[in-house]
C-alpha cells in the first residue's frame, strides 16, 4: 500500500514570494506518477503538476516546479512569484503506473498568499 | 465539453433516508472515479468504473454504499440509510489514458 504525507497543514507566502510544500511518500513500487493538485474554495480539483517516477528531470510548469527526490521519496512544490489566486488547499497524490489505479492523496496543505 | 458534472452540488438529508448522486465524466472518457473527501482530510478512493464495469472497490464502500455506470456513461452513487458518518464531499473524476479530471463534487450533510 502506497501512503502519502504532507507535514504542513497550513502555509502562508506574500505575493509575489516564493513557497515551497512538503511532500514525502511511501511505497515498494518502482514505477508510479505523482501529483501536485490545487483546490480552491468551493471549486473543483485541478491537476498543477505531474512528475513520471523514471523521469529524473524535474517537471515545471510555468511558476511552478517540483523537487523530486526518489531515494528520500520526496516530492516537493515550489510555488514562484505567488499570486492571490494561488490561495488553495494543495493536494500531493500518487498513482502506480502502468495501470488506471486510483490515487492516494496526503491530507493537504493550505496555503494562503496575501498582500 | 464543459468538464466532469456533478449533482446535486448540495445535499442535507436526514439520517436513515437514501440519497443518489450523478456524475457525468467527460463524454470520451472511459474511466470514472468516486473519492470520498472529509474536512481537513484529503480525497479518499471509493470505486472505478472502466466503461460499465466496477473494477474496484474499497473497503470504505460499505454494504449501504452502491455504484453503478450504465452504458458506461453517467454514473450514480447511492447511499441507503444514511449515517452522520456519511457527511463528507463526494467527489467524481474521469480520465481516458491519463490525468484524471475532477468534479466540483456532492456536499453531503446527514443531519
Amino acid at each position: 500500500a502506497q501512503t502519502v504525507t504532507q507535514s504542513q497543514p497550513e502555509m502562508s507566502v506574500q505575493e509575489a514570494e516564493t513557497v515551497t510544500l512538503s511532500c514525502t511518500y511511501d511505497t515498494s513500487e518502482n514505477n508510479y506518477y505523482l501529483f501536485w493538485y490545487k483546490q480552491p474554495p468551493s471549486r473543483q480539483m485541478i491537476l498543477v503538476i505531474r512528475q513520471e517516477a523514471y523521469k529524473q528531470q524535474n517537471a515545471t510548469e510555468n511558476r511552478f516546479s517540483v523537487n523530486f527526490q526518489k531515494a528520500a521519496k520526496s516530492f516537493s512544490l515550489k510555488i514562484s512569484d505567488s499570486q492571490l489566486g494561488d490561495t488553495a488547499m494543495y493536494f500531493c497524490a500518487f498513482r502506480v503506473a502502468g495501470t488506471a489505479s486510483k490515487l492516494t492523496f496526503g491530507t493537504g496543505t493550505r496555503l494562503q498568499v496575501t498582500l | 465539453d464543459t468538464g466532469v458534472s456533478q449533482d446535486p452540488r448540495h445535499k442535507i438529508t436526514k439520517r436513515g433516508q437514501n440519497v443518489t448522486f450523478r456524475c457525468d465524466p467527460i463524454s470520451e472518457h472511459n474511466r470514472l472515479y468516486w473519492y470520498r473527501q472529509t474536512l481537513g482530510q484529503g480525497p479518499e478512493f471509493l470505486t472505478y468504473f472502466q466503461n460499465e464495469a466496477q473494477l474496484e472497490k474499497s473497503r470504505l464502500l460499505s454494504d449501504r454504499f452502491s455504484a453503478e455506470r450504465p452504458k458506461g456513461s453517467f454514473s450514480t452513487l447511492e447511499i441507503q440509510r444514511t449515517e452522520q458518518g456519511d457527511s463528507a464531499m463526494y467527489l467524481c473524476a474521469s480520465s481516458f489514458e491519463g490525468e484524471a479530471f475532477f468534479g466540483q463534487g456532492t456536499r453531503l450533510t446527514v443531519v
